[in-house]
């Protein structure tokens, strides 16, 4: 099993349209979480934390499930800049990041 | 300018060739991480450093080997280039646990 599973997608949507990506993790240890958005061939840039109470940025609300080890993040209102990939993050705990292999967002007119 | 930067940008070599990637930082972090980039596999971690004299092998080390001159920089290299280490290559740094900041990549073909 994958320390870090995203659904690669891709997710096609309307603007406007609201999406939600989940993504599961392995080690029942890690301590902390984020989102990061790659736009193509460009370098990752941290979205957001993910906190244990959930947190909102404007359109965007993540969400961390310890019992069932799942990180979600929702987007309401998709816009087209939206387009990108979005990569689920991990610290199991050993001071290093492990990253999921993204889900791909497509936002059409 | 930018506070992580990679040097080159873009490099195509041949089999067999030594290859150095370089990686500076402006943003006074002690960490320092290099990881490639294949598409369907995501990032994977090549080395790690936490300061000057701390050099950490990631998931993925072997063909590789790293160089950590300064606080600020960190280098990448690769001893005898082979074809299937082509991929995108990106450094990153981070202060303790908080978020990582990557340079903008390093696109590597070996043929």
């Amino acid at each position: 099993r994958k320390e870090v599973e995203q659904d690669p997608g891709p997710f096609n949507v309307p603007e406007g349209a609201t999406v939600a990506f989940n993504c599961t993790y392995s080690n029942s240890a890690s301590q902390s979480f984020f989102w990061y958005r790659q736009d193509c061939r460009k370098e990752p840039k941290l979205l957001m934390s993910v906190y244990s109470s959930g947190n909102e940025d404007g359109r965007f609300t993540a969400q961390l499930n310890r019992a069932s080890q799942y990180i979600s993040l929702l987007i309401r209102d998709s816009k087209l800049s939206d387009s990108a990939t979005y990569l689920c993050v991990v610290n199991p705990g050993f001071q290093k990041l492990v990253f999921g292999t993204g889900t791909r967002l497509l936002v059409s007119p | 300018d930018a506070d992580v930067t990679q040097t080159p940008r873009n490099r195509i070599t041949k089999t067999g060739k030594r290859i150095m990637l370089e990686c500076s930082q402006t943003k006074g972090h002690d960490r320092m991480y290099w990881y490639r980039q294949d598409p369907g596999l995501g990032l994977r971690l090549i080395y790690y450093s936490f300061d000057v004299k701390d050099i950490n092998k990631g998931e993925i080390s072997d063909g590789y080997s790293v160089s950590r001159q300064a606080q600020a920089k960190f280098s990448l290299s690769l001893e005898s280039a082979i074809p299937n280490q082509t991929a995108l290559y990106f450094c990153a740094t981070s202060a303790q646990y908080n978020e990582q900041f990557f340079g903008p990549g390093t696109r590597l073909t070996v043929l």
